[in-house]
């Protein structure tokens, strides 16, 4: 079955830009979605279709996708964007929905 | 507006069989790529994909869960229910529904915390 494969972690000073990262076997032919999830909280959609950020979601937030590599992007971190972050795909081979292991973002 | 929220048991004991309700509102589940899926978080884990069922009644499953889980519809009551059989402590943890198209799943319930103990 199809694999994404996330860093556990990943800090960064408020202001600064952090990059979260989601591999999988040629990722880039996939469209990716990712998840926000605040301690507590249920996930809110935070990017869809690899980079398109759904009505409500800062300009902040980014993402791409390319090879095997798909990618958020945040600007200018703020403390509140501290949260777990998960990318997820559809596997069309199986017809099943695959999330990563999630990323733990430290605002420093 | 969208909202779902589940329902049911918070606490199931070893081997017994879990049910729980999505309730939503705001779409209708016989609209063409529309689904309703279920995403099961244990304590301090990541998001685990169990089932979705779609407007045609289409459903799929968690390879790893298929002999154990069920997903069926109810357009008239606007419910989607999960069956999880066979319970054991490692299913213990919090259980979303959310809707479900090409786009994502771009709304979630709250959540509903199950415990599996005796």
């Amino acid at each position: 079955s199809y694999v994404l494969t996330q860093p556990p972690s990943v800090s960064v000073a408020p202001g600064q830009t952090a990059r979260v990262t989601c591999g999988g076997d040629n990722i880039g032919g996939k469209s990716v979605h990712w998840y926000q999830q605040k301690s507590g909280q249920a996930p809110v959609l935070v990017i869809n279709f690899d980079a398109d950020r759904p009505s409500g979601i800062p300009a902040r937030f980014s993402g791409s996708n390319s090879g095997n590599t798909a990618t958020l992007t945040i600007s200018r971190v703020e403390a509140g964007d501290e949260a777990d972050y998960y990318c997820q795909v559809y596997d069309s081979s199986g017809d099943h929905l695959v999330f990563g292991g999630g990323t733990k973002l430290t605002v420093l | 507006q969208i909202t779902l929220k589940e329902s049911g048991p918070t606490l199931v004991k070893p081997t017994q069989t879990l049910t729980l309700t999505c309730t939503f509102s705001g779409f209708s589940l016989k609209s063409t790529g529309v689904g309703v899926g279920w995403i099961r978080q244990p304590p301090g884990k990541a998001l685990e994909w169990l089932a979705v069922v779609y407007w045609d009644d289409d459903a799929h499953y968690r390879p790893s869960m298929r002999s154990r889980v069920a997903i069926t519809k109810d357009t008239s009551r606007n419910h989607v229910v999960l069956t999880v059989s066979n319970m054991d402590p490692v299913d213990t943890g919090t259980y979303y529904c959310a809707h479900f198209t090409v786009g994502g799943l771009a709304y979630w319930g709250q959540g509903a915390v199950v415990s599996v103990s005796s």
